[in-house]
Formats: structure tokens, sequence, C-alpha cells
């Protein structure tokens, strides 16, 4: 299997603009989850998904920030419009019930 | 709610000397405790995980830790550190329900010749 796949692995954008990051979990694991990594706060969980249903997303940090999974081998985060505070890294990682968790290697959003 | 605290924010320690890195926990129940590594551009990687069983826990790259209840603990230690142990060390800690993970703020390793 070649784990959980993010895309891109590096963006830079400029204030304002949407910002979609893409996640692509490991075949027939039925959790997803996107957390976010800055210097500040180091790993924040932003949401999780089971079976493609959004549980929790209390860590979503505001409105500008949006996620979905419109089927079990495909996640969105979205940040619109994005803002420089925004800049940090993004991962996404999935598991089975019972079983740990595997990341992707991070998207790199620089938001100028 | 769980969380996780690790009080060290920067090691910095000698090639072939001992590591150590702190890890404290508040879960109400029994935690599942995991040591994450994450070397310069990569992503996580699992070093080790607690579910139940003996406490002390052989991972890879010749880590161990230790689930200590009564101190609601699970330090992360290494005998002898090499060079290319250099990174950020994340403990975790997830509900035994639902798996969610609590991430500490990481510790970060620096090497030295």
């Amino acid at each position: 299997d070649a784990g959980v796949i993010q895309s891109p692995r590096h963006e830079v954008t400029e204030m304002g603009q949407e910002v979609t990051l893409r996640c692509k979990p490991i075949s027939g694991h039925n959790s997803l989850f996107w957390y976010r990594q800055t210097m500040m706060r180091g790993l924040e969980l932003l949401i999780y998904f089971n079976n493609n249903v959004p549980i929790d997303d209390s860590g979503m940090p505001e409105d500008r920030f949006s996620a979905k999974m419109p089927n079990a081998s495909f996640s969105t985060l979205k940040i619109q419009p994005s803002e420089p505070r925004d800049s940090a890294v993004y991962f996404c990682a999935s598991s089975s019930p019972n079983e740990k968790l595997f990341f992707g290697s991070g998207t790199q959003l620089s938001v100028l | 709610a769980q969380s996780v605290t690790q009080p060290d924010i920067h090691i910095t320690v000698s090639e072939g000397a001992s590591l150590e890195l702190r890890c404290n926990y508040s879960y109400g129940a029994t935690p599942y405790l995991f040591w994450y590594v994450q070397s310069p551009g990569q992503g996580l990687q699992l070093l080790l995980k607690y579910f139940s069983g003996d406490t002390l826990v052989q991972g890879i790259k010749g880590f161990e830790a230790e689930f200590k209840r009564s101190q609601s603990s699970f330090n992360l230690r290494k005998p002898s550190v090499h060079w290319s142990d250099a990174a950020e060390y994340f403990c975790a800690v997830a509900s035994s329900n639902d798996y969610k993970l609590s991430f500490g703020a990481g510790t970060t390793v620096t090497v030295r010749a």
C-alpha cells in the first residue's frame, strides 16, 4: 500500500486566496483525521471522520476552514479566505478501529 | 477529555549518551499511549504504543517506554543515541473508545557529536 497520500507537498499562496489540501487515506481505513502543526501550538487535531461522516470538528479554528469526505478514498481541507496565520504543516492520517494511525507526509502551507 | 504534557521543549544530548523524554497524560480511563517521531521534512512515524499488558514497551530504532499508572507517565528512553535520532518527538494519548489522538507539544532532540 502506498500509505496516506497528501497533496500538494508544498503550497505557497497569497492572503485571501482559497487553499485546498487533499488526502487519500489507506484503503480499508474507516477513520480519517486532519491535524495542523505549528511552532506555537504543536500538533492540533482539526477534525476527524468516521465512515466518511464528520464526528468531531471542534478543533477547526473558524468558519474559514471546512473539510469534506465525499467518499472513503478522498478528503479535502479547504481554507477560504486564507490568512498568514494559517501557515503551518497540515497532516492527514487514517486508521482502522483499534489500530495505529498512519500519517501522510504533510502539506507545508505558506500564506504570504 | 484527555491531554498530554511534554515538559521538555528541547533536549540536547551527546551521541552515544542515553536519552529520556518525559510524557505525562491526563485521562479518566486506561489510556492508549503512543510515541511518534518526526524527522526533518518527513511525516510522523510511530515508534511504539501501549494498549495493555506489559508496562515496558519495546519499539523501533532501539527505543522503549514505560507506562507508570501511578505517575500518569509514559517516558521514552534510548540507552545510546545516534546522530540520526535528532528529530521532534511527540507523545500522544487516545481514548479507548473512539481512538481520537491528543498530542503533546513535542520535544526537539538535538544530538551533538
